[in-house]
This record gives C-alpha cells, sequence and structure tokens, in this order.
C-alpha cells in the first residue's frame, strides 16, 4: 500500500466549474499536509498547506482535512483554464522527520 | 520570496560520465532534498540533508552520492552516469520540523534539471 494515494486522473472540468482533487494516506499520525501543482515542463509549486481538520480556504482554493478517515481533497472554485496543471498532494508523517511523501499526482485539465 | 537555484536546466552526458548537480538556497533553511521524477512513478527522495556534513538516504540512493559542504549549498553526484539516470532531477529545501516550534515547514522547489544520458 502507498502511503499517498491520488487519482491519476485525467480529471477534466468545464471553465467556471469546481474541480475536486482528492487524496488518501496511510499512516494516521500524520500531522502535515500539502498541495503542489505542477504545470508540464516545470517543477512543483505550493498551493496550500493545511495542520488541522476542517477547511483552510484561500482564494479559489479550499483544502479540506478529515484525520479520522485520512483524506485530504482540494477544492477549485471557478475553475480556469490556467489551472490545468498535475497536483501533487504531499504528506509529512508522523516519525520520518522532515521528509514527505508524496503522490504520483492528478492531471486536472479545465475546458474553456 | 524563497528562492531555490539549480546550476542548469537541461544537461547532456555521456554513460561514464561524473555529474555534478548543484542547488543554492537562500532562505536560511536547514533542510534540503534532492529527488528525481519520472512518468508514471511520481517524486523520488533520493537523498536528504538536515545540516552541513549531514545526509540521510531516501528511497532510492543507489547509484548517488551527494554533499553538503555549506548551509545554503546541497550538491548531488552520479558517479558514472548510466542511461537509467536519465530524469528531471528536483531539490528543495524547508525549514526544520522543531517538536515544539515553527511549524511552517513546507519544501520549495527549484527549477529542476532536465538530465539526459546518453
Amino acid at each position: 500500500q502507498k502511503e499517498v494515494e491520488q487519482n491519476s486522473g485525467p480529471l477534466s472540468v468545464p471553465e467556471g466549474a469546481i474541480a475536486s482533487l482528492n487524496c488518501t494516506y496511510s499512516d494516521r499520525g500524520s500531522q502535515s499536509f500539502f498541495w503542489y501543482r505542477q504545470y508540464s515542463g516545470k517543477s512543483p509549486e505550493l498551493i496550500m498547506f493545511i495542520y488541522s481538520n476542517g477547511d483552510k480556504e484561500d482564494g479559489r482554493f479550499t483544502a479540506q482535512l478529515n484525520k479520522a478517515s485520512q483524506y485530504v481533497s482540494l477544492l477549485i472554485r471557478d475553475s480556469q483554464p490556467s489551472d490545468s496543471a498535475t497536483y501533487l498532494c504531499a504528506v509529512a508523517p508522523s516519525n520520518t522527520g522532515n521528509q514527505f511523501y508524496f503522490g504520483t499526482g492528478t492531471s486536472l485539465t479545465v475546458i474553456p | 520570496d524563497v528562492k531555490v537555484t539549480q546550476s542548469s536546466r537541461y544537461l547532456v552526458k555521456r554513460t561514464g560520465e561524473k555529474v555534478f548537480l548543484e542547488c543554492v538556497q537562500d532562505m536560511d533553511h536547514e533542510n534540503m532534498f534532492w529527488y528525481r521524477q519520472d512518468p508514471g512513478l511520481g517524486l523520488r527522495l533520493i537523498y536528504f540533508s538536515y545540516d552541513v556534513k549531514m545526509k540521510e538516504k531516501g528511497d532510492i540512493p543507489e547509484g548517488y552520492s551527494v554533499s553538503r559542504e555549506k548551509k545554503e549549498r546541497f550538491s548531488l553526484i552520479l558517479e558514472s552516469a548510466s542511461t537509467n539516470q536519465t530524469s528531471m532531477y528536483l531539490c528543495a529545501s524547508s525549514f526544520l520540523q522543531q517538536p515544539r516550534g515553527r511549524r511552517s515547514y513546507e519544501q520549495y522547489f527549484g527549477p529542476g534539471t532536465r538530465l539526459t544520458v546518453t
């Protein structure tokens, strides 16, 4: 079982819709969760991080964390073509110091 | 703004050559990481360092070594490049996680080096 799992997609949504990206993790003691966006040929760029159960909003992005169910999600409201990218979920487990575990990413395409 | 730079964006080397990839960060981060990224395999950790002259193996250290002589600089060395080391190499840095201290230890990535070994 992988430490962090994401649906690889591709996920396609029309412009203006809500895109929902999901991530599950195996280490119940994980404390910190991160979402990165990666455009084709570029390096990952941090979008958001979340530590506490519940929702965290930043502009059009909302991260949701449910530690009991061991999942974290990213919602993108009013999706734009410029949001088309691969989204990586990263988890900092409880016992590995400062390493992250990354999912393999979900490819999102926003159709104009 | 956090700045992580890598010495080359694109590099082409021959099999058997010794290859040096350099990474520099300007945020006084304790941690530095080297990953490689391949289609379908995601990001895989090669080595990381939490202090000068300290290093820890990641998931795929074979065929690689690292050097950290200064806090801001972390080098990845391919002792004898092979074709299966053709990949995108990404450097990242972050603050050190403290038990009761700063909790903001997200990793910031450099632009990456696309290495091709022929």
